[in-house]
């Protein structure tokens, strides 16, 4: 079968680094993707991850493990308006996009 | 690049009548093209998958009857949800992709805040 989790809520202050991790399993993959979701707007790209690594976009990085069914959202230098829903999602066998149900983080200063 | 608008942002009906919401690829051609629906704090649900030109597919659970769309155009996707009441009160977002050099990523309109009275 296909499923995807990822925590549901995170809390971090404003200037430090956050780690949202997703695991994933499926028979099919065909890249994740990570999404920005901020309150009553629809998600924005963030970042698309189909070979194992790291993929650094200024403060925000993607990090993939195909074989553990891993990844990792790392933002940096966390401003308030990082405050946001992230959400992971697979592409299946079929192009078909898996969504999780999304982590909610809550930026303090 | 990759802009994809909808039309309208928001729009507040009485029961039983119809709403068409349009969702449009400014900058590129949109070969698929999908509509979400999604409910305050809850996730994403997809609800069908366009092809231009080819009848949509449907997820499990959705009325195909009651949520029409049509796609006939590589630029543009229309959803009419028929007959309207309350409980399909919601967020409508679409999203597109290409099958060129923007790969398979989806890129997602504003979204249409429908609110049934």
């Amino acid at each position: 079968g296909q499923n995807i989790d990822q925590p549901t809520e995170m809390t971090a202050t404003e200037g430090a680094i956050v780690q949202i991790n997703c695991t994933y399993q499926t028979s099919g993959f065909n890249g994740l993707f990570w999404y920005q979701q901020h309150a009553g707007e629809a998600p924005t790209f963030l970042s698309y991850n189909v070979l194992d690594g790291l993929e650094e976009k200024g403060r925000f990085s993607s990090f993939l493990s195909r074989s553990k069914g891993y990844s990792y959202l790392l933002l940096k230098e966390l401003q308030m308006k990082d405050s946001a829903s992230y959400l992971c999602a697979f592409m299946d066998s079929n192009y078909q996009l898996i969504w999780g149900a999304g982590t909610k983080l809550i930026i303090k200063p | 690049g990759a802009v994809v608008s909808q039309h309208p942002s928001w729009v507040i009906c009485k029961s039983g009548t119809s709403v068409k919401i349009e969702c449009r690829s400014l900058d590129f051609q949109a070969t698929t093209m999908f509509w979400y629906r999604q409910f305050p704090k809850q996730s994403l649900m997809l609800m069908a998958t366009s092809n231009e030109g080819s009848k949509a597919t449907y997820e499990q659970g959705v009325e195909k009857d009651k949520f029409l769309i049509n796609h006939a155009s590589l630029t543009l996707s229309t959803l009419t949800v028929t007959s309207a009441h309350p409980e399909d009160s919601s967020f409508y977002i679409c999203s597109a992709k290409s099958s060129g050099s923007l790969g398979e990523t989806q890129y997602f309109g504003p979204g249409t805040r429908l609110l049934v009275l």
